[in-house]
């Protein structure tokens, strides 16, 4: 089964508008970290955000937050008031257990913002 | 803070030649180092893990003998792409977590490497 799931493979969102990327993970541990990175064109991994999976509140960073629901395990990345520069893949990630632990990755989504 | 280096980041080599690829912790100590391996428009695949004066930890189906890694330093790994064939092209990149990382740390990329083999 998949562990990280991004049912988005593509998505169009009009500029200054938000858009919310869809992630769904599957895990037994009870300890596991949430990761969305950003992967431009150029080919970069940019890091956006993370969710613990202790953290009681959203993770919020800038234009970034990320919708944890626990029970349903997903964590959906929310980018408000979208730029042209957002135009990037968009992969979700998750750790299981603690430090060291490997990176599992989602199918990722490609955002396209329209001006 | 914690960048990491990652060069070259664009080979073009004849079929048969040996790739050495660098990465580099330039402002922190990486006991473990990871590299991935991305085909066009898919995700990253992890290959293996690199841990600081140990062997790599190799993921099934990935050729230890194809694929050598090196982590000599807390500062740098290695992957070199022995006898490389077209096949071989794609694009890798590594990535580094801070020594002492408790695991809410994100895992700090390098640019990448995009390797072609003709």
């Amino acid at each position: 089964a998949q562990k990280i799931t991004q049912t988005q493979p593509g998505m169009f969102v009009q500029e200054k508008e938000a858009v919310t990327l869809d992630c769904t993970y599957d895990t037994s541990d009870q300890s596991y970290g949430l990761f969305w990175y950003k992967q431009p064109s150029s080919g970069e991994m940019i890091f956006l955000i993370y969710q613990g999976s202790y953290d009681e509140q959203n993770a919020t960073e800038g234009r970034y937050s990320l919708n944890f629901q626990k029970a349903r395990k997903s964590a959906n990345l929310v980018i408000s008031a979208s730029q042209l520069g957002d135009s990037a893949m968009y992969f979700c990630a998750m750790r299981e257990g603690y430090a060291g632990n490997m990176l599992t990755f989602g199918g990722g989504t490609r955002l396209m913002v329209k001006p | 803070g914690a960048v990491v280096s990652q060069h070259p980041s664009w080979v073009i080599c004849k079929s048969g030649t040996s790739v050495k690829i660098e990465c580099r912790s330039l402002d922190f100590q990486a006991t473990t180092m990871f590299w991935y391996r991305q085909f066009p428009k898919k995700s990253l695949m992890l290959m293996a893990t690199s841990n600081e004066g140990s062997k790599a930890t190799y993921e099934q189906g990935v050729e230890k003998d194809k694929f050598l890694i090196n982590h000599a330093s807390l500062t740098l790994s290695t992957l070199t792409v022995t006898s490389a064939h077209p096949e071989d092209s794609s694009f890798y990149i590594c990535s580094a977590i801070l020594a002492g990382d408790r695991g809410d740390q994100p895992q700090h990329f390098g640019d990448g490497t995009r390797l072609s083999i003709l």
